[in-house]
């Protein structure tokens, strides 16, 4: 019983460069949510996706940065031309499918910690 | 944005004791309040969903209160043991999950 898959768990990138990010949810799960951890700071929301549907992206940065959760394969959080600010944890989670995503219960990944240099 | 707080930042107790800590969030348009518990170098799990006011949830030895007309639920653990040291998180659901801080908490055997 696999829980939420995050690969790679660590990943460094030079300024400039893209970083791909991604995440298997659970099975059954048809909806992902990305968040980020910056140090000294708490999760914060970024993205909620269903399969091939943003849901609601008012957390994500108007630039370089998108997440896409195609009908086949892991959802992706993709980051562009990479900033040193850019470098956190990144942790992705998934739910079922529920009446209110409000009540949902999230089962989140291992993280990805991003290293910008 | 909505401000979630939580108190103590971190807390230091002796195995067998109880404690507790607070969250705190704006009681107007108030959907869910989501407890995680988050261990070093694992993910966050989930400990508890509470949606009405005076909810009560429990899990073993730990238990929850809400009170969504002043904004906030307390976390309990009676007789904390070593692997109940975490960092505790909650969340405020509505269009998106806000986040606290998280306590931290150490128990000291």
């Amino acid at each position: 019983n696999a829980g939420v898959m995050q690969n790679p768990r660590h990943l460094v990138r030079r300024r400039g460069q893209e970083a791909r990010l991604r995440c298997s949810p659970m099975k059954g799960h048809s909806h992902v949510y990305w968040y980020r951890q910056l140090p000294e700071e708490g999760l914060k929301f970024m993205v909620y996706l269903q399969k091939e549907n943003i849901i609601d992206e008012s957390g994500m940065p108007k630039e370089r940065f998108s997440a896409e959760f195609p009908k086949e394969g892991p959802s992706i959080l993709r980051i562009q031309q990479v900033v040193r600010g850019d470098s956190a944890a990144y942790f992705c989670a998934s739910s079922p499918q529920t009446s209110s995503m409000s009540l949902a219960e999230q089962y989140f990944g291992p993280g990805t910690r991003l290293t910008v240099t | 944005i909505l401000n979630v707080e939580q108190s103590p930042q971190s807390l230091h107790v002796q195995e067998g004791d109880s404690t507790n800590f607070t969250c705190s969030f704006p009681s107007s348009n108030f959907y869910a309040l989501h407890w995680y518990r988050w261990e070093t170098a694992k993910s966050p799990e989930a400990l508890f969903v509470m949606t009405l006011n005076g909810d009560e949830k429990k899990k073993g030895r730990i238990s929850a209160t809400l009170n969504t007309k002043e904004g906030y639920s307390y976390l309990y653990i009676k007789g904390s043991q070593p692997e109940d040291s975490a960092t505790y998180l909650c969340a405020q659901a509505g269009n998106q999950f806000y986040f606290g801080t998280g306590t931290s908490l150490t128990v000291i055997p």
